[in-house]
């Protein structure tokens, strides 16, 4: 029974395709998120919801595109992929508050070719 | 706005040796700190947090961090390094409201020598 899971895990893709990553928490958070960890092991919040609703949407191409169905599940939809969205993708969930950690799904490797 | 900042983005020490990991924050607002570990190929797995008024954390697999305010710190140890130790090590902080996630440091890969 998995808290945060992500599929798929592995996903290699030619340039110009679209492609998702499907998430899901059975925790009963309130918040979830998507993140970005770049090759340097760098990890950036890409978006928030909460309740189905977007918090935060940072500085990212609008080719991403989140979307929740319910507080259960964001989903990251990439359109006309390109060689730079080759990372891994994390996706976590919050209860929300100031001290609650963030629980994170096992990632879903990207590779652009 | 909230950051952390972590010392050394390598750290290698010996089997059964103490382990040091650095990191320090900014913050205008009394923080909430937390520690996560990262293993090849895995997601990020929660350490320990900080909770206000405790100085002294303990988290998960022997490890521990002190929060220190006058030296903005929030270090992380752990007495006897074991090979299963080898993994990435990443300090956050909350941004923010409970929505805005954490903002992380840009990680620390502990190597563990033989």
């Amino acid at each position: 029974d998995t808290a945060v899971s992500q599929t798929p895990k592995y996903l290699v893709t030619q340039m110009g395709n679209d492609k998702s990553i499907k998430c899901e928490q059975n925790l009963g958070h309130d918040t979830m998120y998507w993140y970005k960890q770049d090759s340097k092991k760098f990890l950036k919040i890409m978006f928030s919801y909460n309740n189905k609703e977007l918090i935060i949407n940072e500085t990212v191409p609008n080719r991403f595109s989140p979307k929740s169905p319910d507080k259960a599940h964001l989903n990251l939809h990439i359109n006309s992929l390109e060689l730079g969205d080759s990372a891994v993708y994390f996706c976590a969930s919050s209860p929300g508050g100031y001290n609650s950690p963030l629980h994170f799904g096992n990632g879903t490797r990207l590779t652009v070719t | 706005a909230q950051s952390v900042t972590q010392l050394g983005s390598h750290v290698s020490v010996s089997e059964g040796a103490l382990v040091l990991l650095r990191c320090n924050y900014s913050s205008s607002v009394p923080p909430y700190l937390f520690w996560y570990v990262q293993y090849p190929n895995q997601g990020l797995q929660l350490l320990l947090k900080y909770t206000t008024g405790a100085t002294l954390v303990k988290g998960i697999n022997g490890f521990e961090a002190e929060f220190k305010k006058s030296e903005t710190s929030f270090h992380l140890t752990k007495p006897s390094a074991h090979m299963s130790d080898a993994a990435e090590y990443f300090c956050a902080v909350r941004a923010g409201g409970g929505a805005d996630g954490l903002t992380f440091g840009k990680g620390t890969h502990l190597i563990i020598q033989p």
